[in-house]
């Protein structure tokens, strides 16, 4: 399973947008990149998952650069209940089922 | 549709004594994971378990440990004579079929404290 490397916090205020750099620079072709969110005293949930390109859903957008060896998450317009710790997990979907769960970057979102 | 349940939310043993978590997968969900977190650390994988088939518990420690998912009722995960070294929380997630098994449902967790 490919490393990856993110930051470990973040500060942000209300109604800004966050963007979280993950690099994973040994990605391999089958591999897909997947984001998790924790918030505290919960289990991780996952946000959204993609191979290159853009992906977007109601929660966040995900841009994965044409060499894919890092990975964007962006939250809109971000609220308090988005401080949390974000997971950015590469590997490959149909077999990965161990989640390796790095340390992850915890954003505080300030009023 | 209940999400994944974990019971106790919370457990308190002393040395030696013996815990019980216990995990009900969302409805639908055959296939059964569970992690462990230490304090300020990322989840580290322990177990992945079918109806009454283990199928990789490369990640458990090889004594005291076990786990099993019975054709009927929960998941259980046993830790025997606990030592202060198994206080962490426990979480436990499910997916409903192995080729998405990268989305996985985590449960809200079972903070075990040893004393």
């Amino acid at each position: 399973l490919a490393k990856t490397t993110q930051p470990i916090s973040m500060d942000s205020y209300e109604g800004q947008e966050v963007n979280i750099t993950c690099s994973h620079n040994n990605i391999a072709t089958n591999d897909y990149i997947t984001w998790y969110q924790q918030f505290p005293s919960q289990g991780p949930r996952f946000i959204i998952q993609g191979y290159k390109t853009k992906v977007t859903n109601e929660v966040a957008s995900l841009f994965i650069p044409a060499d894919r060896k890092s990975s964007t998450l962006s939250l809109p317009r971000v609220s308090l209940s988005d401080t949390a710790v974000y997971y950015c997990l590469v590997g490959r979907m149909d077999s990965s089922y161990k989640l390796i769960f790095g340390s992850g970057t915890r954003l505080l979102v300030r009023p | 549709n209940a999400g994944v349940m974990q019971n106790p939310r919370h457990l308190v043993r002393r040395r030696g004594q013996e815990a019980r978590l216990r995990c009900s997968p969302m409805k639908g969900h055959s296939h059964v994971y569970w992690y462990r977190q230490l304090p300020e650390e990322g989840l580290k994988f322990m177990v992945y378990l079918q109806k009454e088939n283990i199928i990789d518990e490369s990640g458990m420690p090889k004594e005291r440990f076990s786990a099993e998912f019975p054709k009927e009722g929960p998941s259980i995960l046993r830790i025997q004579q606990v030592v202060r070294g198994d206080s962490a929380a426990y979480f436990c997630a499910s997916s409903p079929k192995r080729d998405r098994a990268y989305e996985q449902y985590f449960g809200p967790g079972t903070r075990l404290t040893v004393t």
